[in-house]
């Protein structure tokens, strides 16, 4: 399966846009990549997920590069409500499910 | 709002003593998935169901058993909870695939905090 890798820690200034790097160099053709965010003592929320192109709705973008070995998750205008762990996922479709590989994901605290 | 329920929240049990945990979802979804996630780490896929069909992952211990008597319960059972075993249980649902190109996203349920004593 493939991995993800992302830093462990960011930190944004509210208002600010945050960007999130991943690395998925492992990544198949036919593999997605999702984000969801975890706010601590809670279930993981999805963000948003692509395939190759770049995707945006209310809540982020997603920027794929064109080997789809990258990829960067936009919050265009961070709020507090933003503090959480992010996880960059590699989304493969098993014939009955859809199989998740996390990366350990990035903690984005969002500043005043 | 349509969603994906978990109960309790938080679960106390002792060493040995089997625990249940529990998830609803009225989203009609297909797919019913358990993870575990320990403290500072992803969560880890322990088996789903795709309608009535249990699929165990492999290094999924057989402390560990499932059962899904219709499609808006799914249940989690613990036959002898170890210290090793404490963790936040997450449930999740998918939809199926078809329709929706080939992937399939999950829904995450609010998760179940287990403290074993």
């Amino acid at each position: 399966d493939a991995k993800t890798t992302q830093p462990p820690s960011m930190d944004c200034a509210e208002g600010r846009a945050a960007n999130l790097p991943c690395n998925h160099s492992t990544i198949s053709g036919n593999e997605y990549v999702y984000w969801y965010r975890q706010i601590h003592s809670q279930g993981p929320q999805y963000i948003i997920h692509g395939l190759k192109n770049n995707e945006t709705n209310e809540m982020a973008s997603l920027i794929i590069t064109e080997d789809r070995k990258s990829s960067t998750l936009i919050l265009p205008h961070a709020t507090l409500r933003d503090t959480a762990v992010y996880y960059c996922i590699v989304s493969r479709y098993t014939g009955t499910a859809s199989k998740l590989t996390f990366g350990t994901g990035t903690r984005l605290q969002v500043t005043l | 709002d349509a969603m994906v329920i978990q109960n309790p929240r938080y679960q106390v049990t002792q060493f040995g003593k089997p625990v249940t945990l529990s998830c609803s979802q009225t989203l009609n979804h297909n797919v019913m998935y358990w993870y575990q996630q320990k403290s500072s780490q992803a969560p880890k896929l322990l088996f789903h169901y795709y309608d009535k069909d249990f699929n165990n992952e492999a290094d999924t211990p057989d402390n560990f058993q499932s059962r899904r008597p219709n499609t808006s319960f799914c249940f989690l059972d613990i036959r002898s909870p170890g210290l090793g075993d404490a963790a936040m249980y997450l449930c999740a649902t998918s939809r199926d695939r078809f329709g929706t190109g080939n992937t399939d996203t999950q829904y995450f349920g609010p998760g179940t905090r287990l403290t074993v004593l």
